[in-house]
């Protein structure tokens, strides 16, 4: 299995609602990863998560609440967000985690995306 | 900051042409990577690199990390109309203040059969 697997595909949400994007690899990835990505733009980092313990947060507000249940799997979970907040949440992961040397922490692997809609 | 310029921003092409693209810094890496990103998806490695001077290719596409290792470029060759859709090159300099991996701003591909 060599995938990163997002769901839900599409998420349309107020902005009083509480949802949660889902993100899971079974590849043996040690770091799993959030990105936002608006239209045309490159992917924004979000978070990390090596060996399941947080290691990045590049300053996401609150209502981006991020959790790492085990080595597999990633969420996001959404709270109170803004209609800016609309884009393309990307999940990836790498062998290793980026504070380590080997070019097996360098190569992410996306998963494709939970398009995301706030109205 | 750190940043990559990468150009040119979009190409309408017909069928058949060569690609060129490239990225440039005025830091150095140690890796540079190029994806490709189709509409609603992830983006897909394409093409990775680990030293100065390497010249790698993949099918149709080659890329080489510049021998400054400021700067990467990737060439298409007898462009298909598969092949558009968005290219993003990304680098990371390990072992400095910041271990993270940076993308460039995108390249839009568009082909004409």
């Amino acid at each position: 299995d060599t995938e990163v697997t997002q769901t839900p595909k599409h998420l349309v949400m107020g902005m009083t609602n509480k949802k949660s994007l889902k993100c899971e690899q079974h590849m043996g990835h040690r770091a799993m990863y959030w990105y936002k990505q608006k239209a045309k733009k490159p992917p924004e980092l979000m978070f990390v998560y090596s060996y399941e313990k947080l290691s990045i947060n590049e300053s996401v507000p609150s209502r981006f609440s991020p959790e790492c249940p085990n080595s597999s799997l990633l969420n996001l979970h959404l709270h109170a967000l803004q209609p800016e907040d609309s884009a393309l949440y990307l999940c990836a992961s790498s062998q290793l985690s980026w504070d380590r040397a080997s070019s097996g922490a360098n190569v992410l692997t996306f998963g494709a995306g939970s398009r995301l809609t706030v109205l | 900051g750190q940043q990559l310029n990468q150009s040119p921003q979009s190409m309408f092409i017909q069928e058949g042409e060569d690609v060129s693209m490239n990225c440039t810094s005025s830091s150095i890496f140690n890796t540079w990577l190029w994806y490709k990103q189709d509409p609603g998806e992830g983006p897909v490695l394409l093409i990775a690199l680990y030293k100065a001077g390497e010249l790698t290719s993949n099918g149709r596409l080659t890329a080489q990390f510049g021998i400054t290792r400021k700067d990467s470029f990737l060439n298409i060759s007898a462009s298909i109309p598969s092949d558009v859709g968005i290219y993003f090159c990304a680098a990371r300099f390990y072992g400095g203040a910041t271990n993270k991996l940076i993308f460039g701003t995108g390249t839009l591909l568009a082909v004409q059969p």
